[in-house]
C-alpha cells in the first residue's frame, strides 16, 4: 500500500495567517492527490482534487500544489471557520490511503 | 440536494455482526461508485471499501478483508456494509462517500466528493 505522511501533525495560527501543510507519498502518485477538511461531528469536505484543482464552492484562499511524491495545501489567509483537521488522500492505487492529518488550532 | 444518510451503527460484542446502510438521495445513485471510510476515536480517516456502480467490483482494506462485505441495492438507492467477526479495533464512526468523476484534460479523475455524517459502531463487551 502507498503510505502517506503529513507535516506538521498540528499547528497553532492566528486569523489572517498564511498556513502551509505538506503531504508526502511513499511512492509517486502523479497528481492523484486530494485534500479534505474535517471538523468534529461533521462530514469530511473535499477542498482540492487532482493535487491543484479547487473543488466547486470552496473559497479561493485554499490552494494545492505538487506532483509525484510531494504536495502542499496552502491557506492564504486563515479564517475562523478554517480551524479543523486537514487530510491528504491518494487515489492513485485501487486502495485509497489518507495521511494522518494536520490539526489547525487557534493561537 | 445531495444527501447521504448512514444508519445501523450501535454497540456490538466482539465477534458479532452488524450491517450498516447508507441511504442516498438527490442524485442518480446507480451511476456512482461509492466508498466506506471510518474514523476510530482519536485517530485519522481510514479507507475501508469501495464498490463500482453496478456492484460487480469491490475492493477492501487489508484490515477488513474477509470480514466485511460491501454491497448496494440500486433500486433502493442504498449502500450497505455487512460487518462480521467484529473486533475492538473496528470501533469507529463509519462514513459513506460518493465518487465523483471529473473530466480532466488528460482523462477522467475519480475522487470522493460528498460524504455522509457518519454512524458510530462500538465493539465492546
Amino acid at each position: 500500500d502507498i503510505q502517506m505522511t503529513q507535516s506538521p501533525s498540528s499547528l497553532s495560527a492566528s486569523v489572517g495567517d498564511r498556513v502551509t501543510i505538506t503531504c508526502r507519498a511513499s511512492q509517486s502518485v502523479s497528481t492523484y492527490l486530494n485534500w479534505y477538511q474535517h471538523k468534529p461531528g461533521k462530514a469530511p469536505k473535499v477542498l482540492i482534487y487532482a493535487a491543484s484543482s479547487l473543488q466547486s464552492g470552496v473559497p479561493s484562499r485554499f490552494s494545492g500544489s505538487g506532483s509525484g511524491t510531494d504536495f502542499t495545501l496552502t491557506i492564504s489567509s486563515l479564517q475562523p471557520e478554517d480551524f479543523a483537521t486537514y487530510y491528504c488522500q491518494q487515489s492513485y492505487s485501487t486502495t485509497l490511503t489518507f495521511g494522518p492529518g494536520t490539526k489547525v488550532e487557534i493561537k | 440536494e445531495v444527501q447521504l444518510v448512514e444508519s445501523g451503527g450501535g454497540l456490538v460484542q466482539p465477534g458479532g455482526s452488524l450491517r450498516l446502510s447508507c441511504a442516498a438521495s438527490g442524485f442518480s445513485f446507480s451511476s456512482y461508485w461509492m466508498h466506506w471510510v471510518r474514523q476510530a476515536p482519536g485517530r485519522g480517516l481510514e479507507w475501508v471499501s469501495r464498490i463500482n456502480s453496478d456492484g460487480s467490483t469491490t475492493t477492501y482494506a487489508d484490515s477488513v478483508k474477509g470480514r466485511f462485505t460491501i454491497s448496494r441495492d440500486n433500486a433502493k438507492n442504498t449502500l450497505y456494509l455487512q460487518m462480521s467477526s467484529l473486533r475492538a479495533e473496528d470501533t469507529a464512526v463509519y462514513y459513506c462517500a460518493r465518487v465523483w468523476v471529473q473530466q480532466m484534460v488528460w482523462g477522467n479523475y475519480r475522487y470522493p466528493d460528498f460524504w455522509g455524517q457518519g454512524t458510530l459502531v462500538t465493539v465492546s463487551s
